[in-house]
C-alpha cells in the first residue's frame, strides 16, 4: 500500500492564483481530512469528509473548497489565493470517522507560500 | 470546548535519561486522547492512544503514555531516550460537539535528545 500520498510536496503561487492539492488514499478508508500546520499553532482541521459524497467544515474552511467523488481521492482547492494560506498542508485519513477513534494516517505534506 | 495543551514548546535531554513530555486536556465526557510524532520533513505518524482501560498505555518505538484523570494530564514518557528520538510531538484528543466528532491538537513539543 502507497497508504497517503499528496501532491505536490511544494508550491509557490501569486495573490489570487488557484490551485488544488491533491490527496489519494489506498486503504479504502472513509473518513479523510485536511489540516494546515503553522508554527506555533499546531494542526487545524479545514475540511473534512466522511465518506464519498459527503463533506463537511472543520475549524478553518474559509478560502478553500472540497469534494469526494471517490472513496480514494480528497482534493483541497485554494480558490483565491493569500499570504495567510502560507502554510504546510497535511491530507489524513482513517478507516471510520472519529467516533470510532480509528488511527489516523499522514500524508507528507505540502508545503505552500503564497507571495 | 475540548481542548489539549502541551505547556512546554521545547524539551531538552540526554540521550540514555528518561524523557517526558507533557499533555492536559479538558473534556466534557470521557476523554479520548492520542500521541502522533512527526520528524523532520515527514507527516505525523500515531504513537499510542488511550481510549480506556489500564492508565498507562504503550505505544510504538518504546514509548508510553500515563494517563491521570484527577489531572487531566497525558503525558508521553520514554524510559530511556535515543538521539533519534529528537522530533516534534502533538498530543491530541476526540472533540465532539452537536454530534460531530473531530480531532483537535496541541501546539507541539519539540524533543531534542543530545548525544
Amino acid at each position: 500500500n502507497a497508504g497517503v500520498t499528496q501532491t505536490p510536496k511544494f508550491q509557490v503561487l501569486k495573490t489570487g492564483q488557484s490551485m488544488t492539492l491533491q490527496c489519494a488514499q489506498d486503504m479504502n478508508h472513509e473518513y479523510m481530512s485536511w489540516y494546515r500546520q503553522d508554527p506555533g499553532m499546531g494542526l487545524r482541521l479545514i475540511h473534512y469528509s466522511v465518506g464519498a459524497g459527503i463533506t463537511d467544515q472543520g475549524e478553518v474552511p474559509n478560502g478553500y473548497n472540497v469534494s469526494r467523488s471517490t472513496t480514494e481521492d480528497f482534493p483541497l482547492r485554494l480558490l483565491s489565493a493569500a499570504p495567510s494560506q502560507t502554510s504546510v498542508y497535511f491530507c489524513a485519513s482513517s478507516y471510520r470517522a472519529p467516533f470510532f477513534t480509528d488511527t489516523q494516517y499522514f500524508g507528507p505534506g505540502t508545503r505552500l507560500t503564497v507571495l | 470546548a475540548q481542548s489539549v495543551a502541551q505547556p512546554e514548546d521545547q524539551v531538552n535531554v540526554a540521550e540514555g535519561n528518561p524523557l517526558t513530555v507533557k499533555c492536559t486536556y479538558s473534556v466534557s465526557g470521557n476523554p479520548y486522547l492520542f500521541w502522533y510524532v512527526q520528524y523532520p520533513n515527514r507527516g505525523l505518524q500515531f504513537l499510542l492512544k488511550y481510549i480506556t482501560g489500564d492508565n498507562l498505555v504503550k505505544g510504538s518505538y518504546g514509548f508510553e503514555a500515563e494517563f491521570n484523570k484527577s489531572q487531566t494530564s497525558f503525558h508521553l514518557k520514554k524510559p530511556s531516550a535515543l538521539v533519534s528520538d529528537s522530533a516534534l510531538y502533538f498530543c491530541a484528543v476526540r472533540e465532539s460537539t452537536s454530534g460531530t466528532y473531530k480531532y483537535i491538537f496541541g501546539t507541539g513539543t519539540r524533543l531534542k535528545v543530545l548525544a
